[in-house]
């Protein structure tokens, strides 16, 4: 089955370490997001990519990182810097065609210890 | 600038009811609209979305949403609740009607009551 699989579904974070999150998809598709959920606050856009080897700064890119080395892989890291990670990470991805939907990921909720 | 405001977090119905869950823009261009909807730990799934064919646009499981530029509103409907649609759904407005760049609304949690 096509489909967005990210790991781990829970991810702990100790203070000054960086973590990385997985997001790996079958669909063919050339964009990809990722998004950060809070409570009461919705969806916010972290990074994206509209192509392998490029990406972009979204709303709230401060204290993240990604690569897109691969058309299926579209990986997080969230480092050190960024002072308040406890949320609820989701990835999607869509075609490039204007206003296909996103397909999401089962999403991975990140604490800090 | 676009921004989408959901009215109401939280919204409680008996099953069979009537649900209306209340979203509005802002956009400067002709926006694409979306409804998504989240069950617990899980991603968000489109239930429908508006990109100027049609201002009464219907979704999965029975959601309609109508699209009234007048009133700036993409309110969601369906006609009778089921126990199974207790979730939380999300409005959301593409950024400058760009592919999956969405400015999403705050959520509104459904409960449906037996």
């Amino acid at each position: 089955d096509g489909g967005i699989t990210q790991s781990p579904k829970y991810l702990f974070r100790k203070e000054g370490q960086n973590v990385t999150l997985s997001c790996e998809q079958n669909l063919n598709h050339d964009a990809m997001y990722w998004y950060r959920q809070d409570p009461g606050q919705g969806l916010r856009l972290i990074y994206y990519s509209q192509i392998v080897n490029d990406f972009q700064k979204g709303d709230i890119a401060e204290g993240y990182s990604v690569s897109r080395e691969k058309k299926e892989s579209f990986p997080l890291t969230v480092t050190s810097a960024q002072k308040n990670p406890t949320a609820f990470y989701l990835c999607a991805s869509t075609g490039l065609a204007t206003n296909e939907k996103l397909f999401f990921g089962s999403g991975t909720q990140l604490s800090v210890l | 600038a676009q921004s989408v405001t959901q009215l109401g977090s939280h919204v409680s119905v008996s099953e069979g009811a009537l649900v209306l869950l209340r979203c509005n823009y802002s956009s400067s261009v002709p926006p694409y609209l979306f409804w998504y909807v989240q069950y617990p730990n899980q991603g968000l799934q489109l239930l429908l979305k508006y990109t100027s064919a049609a201002t009464l646009v219907k979704g999965i499981n029975g959601f309609e949403a109508e699209f009234k530029k007048s009133e700036t509103s993409f309110h969601l409907t369906k006609p009778s609740a089921h126990m199974s649609d207790a979730a939380e759904y999300f409005c959301a407005v593409s950024k400058n009607n760009q592919g999956g760049k969405l400015i999403f609304g705050q959520g509104t949690e459904l409960s449906v009551k037996p």
